[in-house]
């Protein structure tokens, strides 16, 4: 069945320095990858899509890649402010066509 | 532009009793999709609706149920409840569905706890 993992359940990053949080799936190949941002009591909000076509995706700090042949997704957050510290979600789309969403990682910037 | 909305926020019941849900999607949005979060489990898929038809639909028993209106508002019933229904609810909206490529937009979600 399809799976879909996040590295770690909480990182730890000091100010300034890029966040990376890493989305593996398996026995699937999704035609796009989402990134989703999650604060506590709150719904998710939308961040970033990439199409399986696409190697790389930024919107400001952010940045997304997309390795079909590892079958995983990098997301780098540059500069990273303490405003950054939330829950990340990754998401593909899966068989008949339902969302599939990882657990997610807590990331934690340390001023 | 209001966004997504939910009701009630939280919610107390007891095993065996039933609960019913309701979403107001984003003015325009035609998709509703709803969502179970929980520690364990992380956010699962329950079924999606458009134009007042179910259009996709996940791993759920039977319990789990839900239904659209003509105006997009959305509702879910989880009937006999058991202890492990307790999770956040979520709806997302979005234009013309979960997996078209297409931004969702959450509500908050309904605490549900399950005594």
């Amino acid at each position: 069945s399809q799976k879909i993992e996040q590295n770690s359940e909480a990182l730890n990053i000091q100010e300034g320095k890029t966040a990376t949080l890493t989305c593996n799936y398996t026995n699937y190949s999704p035609a796009y990858l989402q990134w989703y941002r999650q604060d506590p009591g709150r719904g998710p909000v939308f961040l970033l899509l990439i199409r399986e076509n696409e190697k790389e995706k930024r919107k400001e700090r952010l940045k997304v890649t997309f390795d079909t042949t590892l079958k995983q997704s990098l997301f780098h957050i540059t500069a990273s402010q303490p405003a950054d510290s939330a829950t990340y979600l990754c998401a593909l789309d899966g068989r008949d066509d339902k969302i599939i969403f990882g657990k997610g990682t807590r990331l934690h910037i340390l001023p | 532009k209001a966004g997504v909305t939910q009701t009630p926020r939280y919610l107390i019941k007891t095993r065996g009793q039933q609960v019913t849900l309701s979403c107001s999607p984003i003015s325009g949005h035609r998709s509703v999709s709803w969502y179970q979060q929980t520690p364990g489990q992380g956010l699962q898929f329950l079924f999606e609706y458009f134009s007042e038809t179910q259009r996709n639909k996940g791993n759920f028993p039977g319990r789990f149920s839900g239904r659209q209106f003509s105006n997009s508002r959305s509702e879910m019933n989880v009937s006999t409840l058991e202890l492990g229904d307790s999770a956040l609810y979520l709806c997302a909206s979005s234009t013309s569905g979960a997996y078209n490529y297409n931004e969702q937009f959450f509500g908050p979600g309904t605490r549900l706890t399950v005594l």
